[in-house]
């Protein structure tokens, strides 16, 4: 079945720093990914959808400069949570869909980042 | 947007009992589906059901979709301890990517 590898799964950093997370379709290729952060005991807030070759489409209220999203090729999408500080800190997960296995697909999910800003 | 509610927010049964959860949301749907997720993991899809579609199966999980109320309910038989996870529906309009909308989402406990 479609697999999405997401790492890292564990993040603690200082504050200022900007971290990279990594979305991957392993068997599959995957012209849209999309960005969510979910806090505690929450449900999933979509982000940004990320677009192979394009730019990124952020959500209300989303800060692009914030989190820059790349989605340079059809397996690989990634986020990056710039100048991260406390309040960045959640728990951040990708997901995919395979277009190729055509209309009303499910998304499959990475297993998450959690972030930790110190 | 607005999110879909579900409730209960909470469930707590014992093992062997059935769980109904059930879903509701505003607009217009071209699918629903349902997710389980562990705790501190990703998601796992379970069931999409189309907005023609009325009622699916899928093991010891049964959908419902009623499109004039805008509602879905799931149902797990006889329950296991390890089915204990948090579960979500969430619709997909169709259109801007087929984005999801999720619930507010059902935690659910099995105890043994």
């Amino acid at each position: 079945g479609a697999v999405v590898s997401q790492h890292p799964s564990w993040v603690i950093c200082k504050s200022g720093t900007s971290v990279k997370i990594e979305c991957r379709s392993l068997d599959f290729q995957a012209t849209t990914m999309f960005w969510y952060r979910q806090f505690p005991k929450q449900s999933l807030m979509l982000m940004a959808t990320s677009n192979e070759g394009s730019k990124a489409t952020y959500e209300q209220g989303v800060e692009k400069d914030k989190f820059l999203i790349n989605h340079a090729s059809l397996t690989l999408s990634t986020l990056t949570v710039t100048s991260a500080h406390p309040e960045d800190s959640s728990f951040y997960i990708c997901s995919a869909r395979d277009w190729g296995a055509g209309g009303n697909q499910p998304q499959h999910f990475g297993d998450g980042t959690r972030l930790s800003i110190l | 947007s607005q999110q879909g509610e579900e409730d209960p927010q909470a469930l707590s049964i014992q093992e062997g009992e059935n769980a109904t959860m059930n879903c509701s949301y505003k607009t217009s749907i071209n699918n629903l589906q349902w997710y389980r997720q562990n705790s501190g993991r990703g998601l796992v899809h379970l069931i999409l059901i189309r907005s023609n579609e009325r009622e699916k199966h899928s093991g010891r999980l049964r959908v419902t979709l009623d499109t004039s109320k805008k509602s879905s309910s799931l149902l797990i038989t006889a329950s296991r301890a390890a089915d204990t996870a948090s579960y979500f529906c969430a619709t997909d309009g169709g259109g801007g990517g087929n984005k999801l909308t999720f619930g507010t989402g059902t935690q659910l406990k099995v105890e043994l």
